[in-house]
């Protein structure tokens, strides 16, 4: 099967950098996606890693280590907007997905 | 376009009850998800329909969950006798074939009295 890790809680204030990690282990391996959810909202993709690297999108950026089967989230110029749960996923290469606990990202002023 | 839409959005039903989740992926998508999200805690899959092939059905919870999809079109998530603990938000999600970013519906949000 497939398990991931990431921290339940991340605290930062109104212009910093956050970054929010996530470890796995499955079989099959095919990438791995953010996911970003509001209160009350649906999850919204951010980013995917399918190869080793940084890839970078605006203020958000992800990267992936598929030997250490270790990705990270990493946000800057953090905006009050930003508070929201963000869900790493691991999809292997059957198509299926696992989601993670989500971790819990609250700026402050 | 139109987006992956979920009916009903609210759902409150008495313990015992059966209920139908209906899902309208994006025109096109071969592959389709549900999930579970109770208050609070993370997304759980429950099942996984890629085109004609067999649904993966290994999160779903208990036989009182069923799915069916029509080829690749709408999905129906079945609830027979709920239970409280089916209280929670049914999360669909639609992808162009399963190994792109997944497009989630609203939800529909289950209330078992």
């Amino acid at each position: 099967g497939q398990s991931l890790e990431q921290p339940s809680e991340v605290t930062a204030v109104e212009g910093a950098i956050v970054q929010i990690n996530c470890t796995y282990q499955t079989s099959g391996f095919y990438g791995l996606s953010w996911y970003q959810q509001h209160d009350g909202g649906a999850p919204t993709f951010l980013s995917y890693n399918g190869l080793d690297g940084l890839e970078e999108t605006g203020r958000f950026s992800s990267f992936l280590s598929r030997s250490d089967s270790y990705g990270y989230l990493l946000l800057q110029e953090l905006q009050m907007k930003d508070s929201a749960s963000y869900f790493c996923a691991v999809a292997t290469n059957a198509g299926k997905s696992t989601f993670g606990d989500g971790t819990t990202l609250t700026v402050k002023p | 376009g139109a987006g992956v839409s979920q009916s009903p959005s609210n759902k409150v039903t008495e313990k015992g009850k059966d209920v139908e989740l209906r899902c309208d992926p994006i025109s096109g998508h071969t592959a389709l998800y549900w999930y579970r999200q109770r208050l609070g805690q993370g997304l759980e899959f429950l099942i996984y329909f890629q085109g004609n092939s067999a649904p993966d059905k290994s999160g779903l919870p208990s036989d009182r969950f069923s799915a069916e999809r029509t080829g690749e079109s709408v999905s129906t998530l079945t609830i027979q006798r709920t239970q409280q603990e089916d209280s929670a938000v049914y999360l669909c999600a639609s992808s162009l074939n399963g190994l792109n970013e997944q497009f989630f519906g609203p939800g529909t949000r289950l209330t078992v009295l």
